[in-house]
């Protein structure tokens, strides 16, 4: 099956900075590559997604780049604030069923 | 509109004692899911059911059973609990098997 790699697994920042979580997976027919944020007791929210013919997409401070070819993309999150702190997690989809990474613990210092 | 809920939100159980974790969802999706997740593991899918009436096996099913009793409503049961299933569940719902999931707050489950 597929196997996503994800790095780091904790992430310190000051607040108003810039952080980049990256992952890299194995199947090359993974076409589908969402971003969950999971806060502190609770289920994982997804916070943007890409498919396998877009290479970049952004959403407000939150954007994902995808490079096929070398297999991994990027959860680039800029200004920080403290309510990004939470785990994420990536994805990657290659036929029916999903394979997570095993999240990033990120922290934004006020 | 309450989304994917999951009940209970805890339980122990001893081993070799069985359960069932009860999902449901009120959004229409035809696909339903069930993941664990263990430290540094991130999740895991045990069982999933592309649409009402059929499921498959995830990645770790062992120990597990499912019923989609009907669209809305995905079970999952443990017949005979080992300590190794010690761990948190969650179920989750997406349109299609290509869709975004979405997941319930899930049950923290300890097996002794």
């Amino acid at each position: 099956g597929e196997n996503v790699e994800q790095h780091p697994s904790t992430l310190s920042v000051q607040e108003g900075d810039s952080a980049v979580i990256k992952c890299t997976y194995s199947d090359s027919a993974s076409n589908y590559f969402p971003w969950y944020k999971q806060e502190l007791g609770k289920g994982p929210q997804l916070i943007i997604d890409i498919r396998s013919n877009v290479g970049e997409k952004k959403d407000q401070r939150i954007a994902v780049t995808l490079n096929k070819t070398a297999k991994h993309f990027s959860l680039h999150i800029t200004e920080t604030q403290p309510e990004d702190s939470a785990v994420y997690f990536c994805a990657a989809k290659p036929m029916y069923q999903f394979y997570f990474g095993t999240g990033t613990s990120l922290t934004v210092i006020p | 509109n309450a989304g994917v809920t999951q009940t209970p939100k805890f339980q122990v159980l001893k081993t070799g004692q069985s359960m069932t974790l009860q999902c449901a969802q009120d959004m229409n999706h035809n696909s339903m899911y069930w993941y664990r997740q263990d430290p540094g593991m991130g999740l895991r899918l045990i069982y999933y059911s592309a649409s009402e009436g059929t499921t498959d096996k995830g990645e770790v099913p062992n120990g597990y059973n499912v019923s989609r009793l009907n669209k809305r409503e995905f079970s999952l049961r443990l017949e005979s609990a080992a300590p190794s299933q010690t761990s948190v569940y969650f179920c989750a719902s997406s349109e299609g098997e290509d869709y975004e999931q979405y997941f319930g707050p899930g049950t923290r489950l300890t097996v002794t």
